[in-house]
């Protein structure tokens, strides 16, 4: 079990650029959670993936922003024309199914991005 | 909706002081409840959390926590605080809507340990 892993861990780039960022979740959990935490907030929800199909996305996720995770393993985030309001650090986290709600989320340690 | 709140933004104790942050959260039903904490630069670990049972839960390194349906509040306590305890911490709720499990996080609470 080598956890969630993140990369990049930092990204710099300029408005205007798309970014993608990638998630490899623990194996065998077969769910991917992606948040978003700006600076002396809490994280916030943006999408959930179970195996390969994306069940929610938060209105947060504008049509700037899409994610996959086509074989239900690992998953990306891309962020079309950047702007300076997606500065923020970028969460993954996954789960082992348990009873509905009763999951335990494992993150990962974010990508960074700056956008300038 | 459902939403979680952190009374306390900054909170400093000197080592070997006892620690309790607060947590609250609005919600009808039995809610899923967590606290996690966050080094600088670093992911979430998670702490401990409450699914159901024995109101009073422990967790990993010397952390515990109390559900008081009462108060609606989900506070974290530990006896004697290390300078290595110096970190963000945060609670969260799991959503039931969608059934998803996503989490709904507080403000945090960004713990400063004086030596």
């Amino acid at each position: 079990d080598t956890g969630v892993s993140q990369d990049p861990r930092h990204k710099i780039t300029k408005r205007g650029q798309n970014v993608t960022f990638r998630c490899d979740p623990i194996s065998e959990h077969n769910r991917l959670y992606w948040y978003r935490q700006t600076l002396g907030q809490g994280p916030e929800f943006l999408t959930y993936f179970q195996n390969e199909a994306q069940l929610e996305k938060s209105r947060l996720l504008s049509d700037r922003f899409s994610a996959e995770r086509p074989k239900g393993s690992f998953s990306t985030l891309e962020i079309q024309r950047t702007e300076q309001g997606d500065s923020a650090m970028y969460l993954c986290a996954s789960s082992f199914p348990g009873r509905g709600a009763r999951n335990i989320q494992y993150f990962g340690a974010g990508t960074r991005l700056s956008v300038l | 909706a459902q939403s979680v709140t952190q009374p306390d933004i900054h909170i400093t104790v000197s080592e070997g002081a006892s620690l309790e942050l607060r947590c609250n959260y609005s919600y009808g039903a039995t809610p899923y409840l967590f606290w996690y904490v966050q080094s600088p630069g670093q992911g979430l670990q998670l702490l401990l959390k409450y699914f159901s049972g024995d109101t009073l839960v422990q967790g990993i390194k010397g952390f515990e926590a109390e559900f008081k349906r009462s108060q609606s509040s989900f506070n974290l306590r530990k006896p004697s605080v290390h300078w290595s305890d110096a970190a963000e911490y945060f609670c969260a709720v799991a959503a039931l809507s969608g059934n998803t499990g996503k989490l709904i996080f507080g403000q945090g609470t960004t713990l400063q340990v004086k030596p």
